[in-house]
């Protein structure tokens, strides 16, 4: 069985970076490199719907949203098993629950998400 | 992007209710539709992938359908577990877009 656990600070003041980790365990130690799979960052304001940030592959590709105006970097650590997301430049609009989850490349499904982290902007 | 729509955004049902969730592309993604269901404080979880693939582990109660830019959920007979809010998902191309979610309550 895998899973995500995201990790990172809850507060982050305005015009800061947003750092969070996505730590996976569980499943076959390939499989994270397995390039039959994705991992993504997906945030939810409070109240409110889904939205896709980005994804990397495991070898280092990525896609991101355009709608945060280049304000993502993703990173990915296969020896760790850890991906990671920055947001710069960040402001109270960005303050969300944000998920990680592993993608099939086939169907796109997301078939695994860490439990959630809440991240807060304020000064 | 491609949008997302849903219809309704809500709805009350009873259990044992056929619930009927629609949803819209704004231009065709053949069958890369996803459907997911999420409680709240919950992360979402994938129930059926490809328009109409139940995802392992699912009930037989939730199937989809549609290709193109009209696809449908539908429990066939609502549970007390089932309240919950339902999203679709196109994964056609980048960035992925979700719908902006069908909340199902009791009635």
């Amino acid at each position: 069985q895998v899973q995500l656990q995201e990790s990172g600070p809850g507060l982050v003041k305005p015009s800061q970076t947003l750092s969070l980790t996505c730590t996976v365990s569980g499943g076959s130690l390939s499989s994270f490199s397995d390039a039959s799979y994705y991992w993504s960052w997906i945030r939810q304001p409070a109240g409110k719907g889904l939205e896709w940030i980005g994804r990397i592959f495991p070898s280092g590709d990525t896609n991101y949203n355009p709608s945060l105006n280049g304000r993502v970097i993703m990173s990915i650590d296969t020896s760790k098993r850890q991906f990671s997301l920055r947001l710069y430049s960040v402001t109270a609009a960005d303050t969300a629950v944000y998920y990680c989850a592993r993608g099939n490349y086939g169907s796109g499904k997301a078939d695994y998400w860490g439990q959630g982290t809440l991240v807060t902007v304020s000064s | 992007d491609i949008q997302m729509t849903q219809s309704p955004s809500s709805l009350s049902a009873s259990v044992g209710d056929r619930v009927t969730i629609t949803c819209r592309a704004s231009q065709a993604i053949s069958n890369f539709l996803i459907w997911y269901q999420q409680k709240p404080g919950r992360a979402p979880k994938v129930l059926i992938y490809a328009a109409s693939t139940l995802q392992i582990g699912v009930p037989s109660r939730f199937s989809g359908s549609g290709s193109g830019t009209d696809f449908t959920l539908t429990i066939s007979s609502l549970q007390p577990e089932d309240f919950a809010t339902y999203y679709c998902q196109q994964t056609y191309n980048t960035p992925r877009t979700f719908g902006p979610g069908t909340k199902v309550d009791f009635k």
